[in-house]
């Protein structure tokens, strides 16, 4: 079954704490891109990764981190956690081309305390 | 600028048609489409309309854009309580930047 899977679903962490959110996608897909949702804000982008080894800031990138060593695996990292990066995080993938829809995870709900 | 708005919520009966709106700011965007996002759930492409196209037919959907007043709207015909989710208005110009709205929630009463 074509999917994004990521993990964890739930994540309770404290503050300073570095921890990874993985992301992974069966499609072959080129494009991959992390968002954060909140309320009141909708989906904001955190990064994105056009093909392996190329990865490129979002609207949001601070305090996170990520890599792209694989063209499946996209993992995000929290090198020293807040609690303003408490939030539901979902990681997307697409073909790459003009009218490419993005898939989505199920998310990750992430609170730090 | 790269903004999209929508209202927060909406309420109607089963069997009723749904209508969400969405309003974007750059008209040079490509591509408009609407996601569903159901609880606990990540989004998933409804449809979406190419900035050339006024309408789009699918079913139980249709879009209408009107690109002059920069306004996108679905319609849900006989809305049926499975239809319950957060809409999300979207917009890009490649594949690269997509700007979400802040979607809204449809609430269908049985």
């Amino acid at each position: 079954e074509a999917q994004v899977t990521q993990n964890p679903r739930y994540l309770i962490t404290v503050t300073g704490k570095k921890l990874t959110v993985t992301c992974s996608q069966n499609m072959n897909h080129e494009y991959m891109s992390w968002y954060r949702q909140d309320p009141g804000l909708g989906l904001r982008q955190i990064y994105y990764s056009m093909n392996v080894e190329v990865t490129d800031k979002g609207d949001v990138p601070e305090g996170y981190k990520v890599s792209r060593k694989e063209k499946r695996n996209f993992p995000l990292i929290l090198e020293s956690p807040s609690p303003n990066q408490t939030s539901l995080y979902f990681c997307a993938s697409s073909l790459g081309q003009a009218m490419s829809p993005l898939h989505f995870g199920n998310g990750t709900r992430l609170t730090v305390t | 600028g790269e903004d999209v708005e929508q209202s927060l919520f909406l309420s109607v009966r089963e069997g009723d048609s749904s209508v969400i709106n969405c309003t974007y700011t750059d008209s040079s965007s490509t591509y408009l489409y609407w996601y569903k996002q159901e609880p606990g759930a990540g989004l998933q492409l409804l449809t979406y309309i190419f900035s050339n196209m006024d309408m789009k037919q699918d079913q139980r959907l249709t879009v209408l854009l009107n690109k002059k007043d920069k306004h996108l709207s679905l319609r849900i015909a006989d809305t049926q309580t499975g239809d319950s989710a957060i809409y999300f208005c979207a917009e890009s110009w490649g594949y690269q930047k997509v700007t979400f709205g802040i979607g809204t929630k449809l609430q269908v009463i049985p």
